[in-house]
């Protein structure tokens, strides 16, 4: 059974600093994997995703995510976070063909100015 | 963010009434989801069109009946709800019917509270 896994609850990071979002996945054969943002009264919105190819995929507002088969995993990161990317993050994975998605259970991100 | 709204965005209602949330998406979609947002869950997945057919149901309780009239509509009747289905009700649509490689646009939600 696909699975999604954010080990952390909470990130806090100083702004002007790297930042890291953790996305641990089960799912058998090649994943579709997906990154989502999430702000207050808001909808979800697409960050970016890896289909196939390069491991390095890089996405909206200066976000990019590592996709690393070997550990199953698919970190977001960011070089210098900024106080308004505070949010609420999602992970996410899809069988190949499949419509369902399964969503990991958010990482929120708190930036300190 | 235009592509996908929902209404009402906020609904109160008790567990004998029957109200219906509304989702239109403008972006040429073909696939469109209904979701639902409890605090410190997982997205569940609840319903899934594709070219207006039903493709996906994830054991939904009866009480919550989805209907897509058309590629840009969707639907979510609600009836003698319970107190835990009160969550945060998110609409999707992607492009594209077989699932795959497409991202998903959400609307705004629904917000619901059942008294």
């Amino acid at each position: 059974a696909q699975s999604v896994a954010q080990p952390e609850d909470q990130v806090n990071v100083a702004e002007g600093n790297p930042l890291t979002v953790k996305c641990t996945y089960s799912v058998s054969g090649n994943p579709y994997l997906f990154w989502y943002v999430q702000y207050p009264n808001r909808g979800l919105q697409f960050l970016l995703k890896y289909i196939t190819g390069d491991n390095l995929v890089k996405g909206s507002y200066g976000f990019e995510a590592e996709f690393n088969k070997s550990q199953t995993s698919f970190h977001l990161k960011k070089p210098s976070a900024l106080v308004s990317d505070s949010a609420l993050y999602f992970c996410a994975v899809r069988e190949p063909g499949g419509f369902k998605t399964i969503f990991g259970a958010g990482t929120r991100l708190f930036v300190k100015a | 963010e235009t592509g996908v709204t929902q209404t009402p965005r906020h609904l109160v209602m008790g567990m004998t009434n029957k109200k219906s949330l509304k989702c239109e998406q403008h972006l040429g979609h073909n696939a469109m989801y209904w979701y639902k947002q409890s605090a410190k869950k997982p997205l569940e997945l609840m319903f899934v069109y594709s070219l207006e057919e039903r493709v996906e149901n994830n054991s939904v309780p009866s009480r919550f009946s989805p209907e897509c009239p058309n590629s840009s509509h969707l639907f979510l009747h609600l009836h003698t709800l319970q107190p835990e289905d009160s969550a945060l009700y998110l609409c999707a649509s992607s492009q594209g019917a077989s699932g795959g490689t497409y991202e998903q646009y959400f609307g705004p939600g629904t917000r619901l509270t059942v008294t």
